[in-house]
């Protein structure tokens, strides 16, 4: 099956700094992913849907000045958490999609950010 | 709009038993639903989903899944229950006009031997 891979899998930042999160489509070409964040032991929540080329679709309530989505090329899009803060550690997944409309997609492993 | 309910918080089974994940629905159309297994630590994995035609699913693993639109259902069943089964496992239901999908709260499965 197509493969996601994430990068870093897991971060240790201190508050202030930023951090950037990779996800790779690494044998298909992906048009659209997704990011969520998913606190202990609850579900997924969709942050933003990232198109290629263009700007991410941010959910209500995420603030895209503090996640910055990037969708430079069809099989790379960038997570960076800026100025971050302890509240905003978190485990932080992508998705993308396997093919358009579909619902079919595929996840990393995600990345496991603690802010000190 | 739409939303998962998963009445299920934590399951725990003997293994070699049967098993029965609940989910159920609410969307205007027909939705797309899937199950998705998520290892500690780990990403996703689907295990089937439901587009249309028949409402009985087989997955991977041995786990197939009935879509029941009278009850607005979409439960996740296995005959004999492995170790190794033990994760978290998300319903999830997508329009069919978008990737977007919204997830249960998960149900965490705990196997004994």
């Amino acid at each position: 099956g197509a493969v996601v891979s994430q990068h870093p899998s897991w971060v240790i930042c201190k508050s202030g700094t930023s951090v950037k999160i990779e996800c790779r489509s690494l044998d298909f070409q992906a048009t659209t992913m997704f990011w969520y964040r998913q606190f202990p032991k609850q579900s997924l929540m969709l942050m933003a849907t990232s198109n290629e080329g263009s700007k991410a679709t941010y959910e209500q309530g995420v603030e895209k000045d503090k996640f910055l989505i990037n969708h430079a090329s069809l099989t790379l899009s960038t997570l960076t958490v800026t100025s971050a803060h302890p509240e905003d550690s978190s485990f932080y997944i992508c998705s993308a999609s396997w093919r358009a409309n579909t619902g079919e997609l595929f996840f990393g492993e995600g990345s496991r950010l603690t802010v000190l | 709009a739409q939303s998962v309910t998963q009445p299920d918080i934590h399951i725990t089974v003997s293994e070699g038993a049967s098993l029965e994940l609940r989910c159920n629905y609410s969307y205007g159309a027909t939705p797309y639903l899937f199950w998705y297994v998520q290892s500690p630590g780990q990403g996703l994995q689907l295990l089937l989903k439901y587009f249309s035609g028949d409402t009985l699913v087989q997955g991977i693993k041995g786990f197939e899944a009935e879509f029941k639109r009278s009850q607005s259902s979409f439960n996740l069943r296995k005959p004999s229950v492995h170790w190794s089964d033990a994760a978290e496992y998300f319903c999830a239901v997508g329009a069919g006009n978008t990737d977007k999908l919204i997830f249960g709260t998960g149900t965490r499965l705990q196997v004994f031997p």
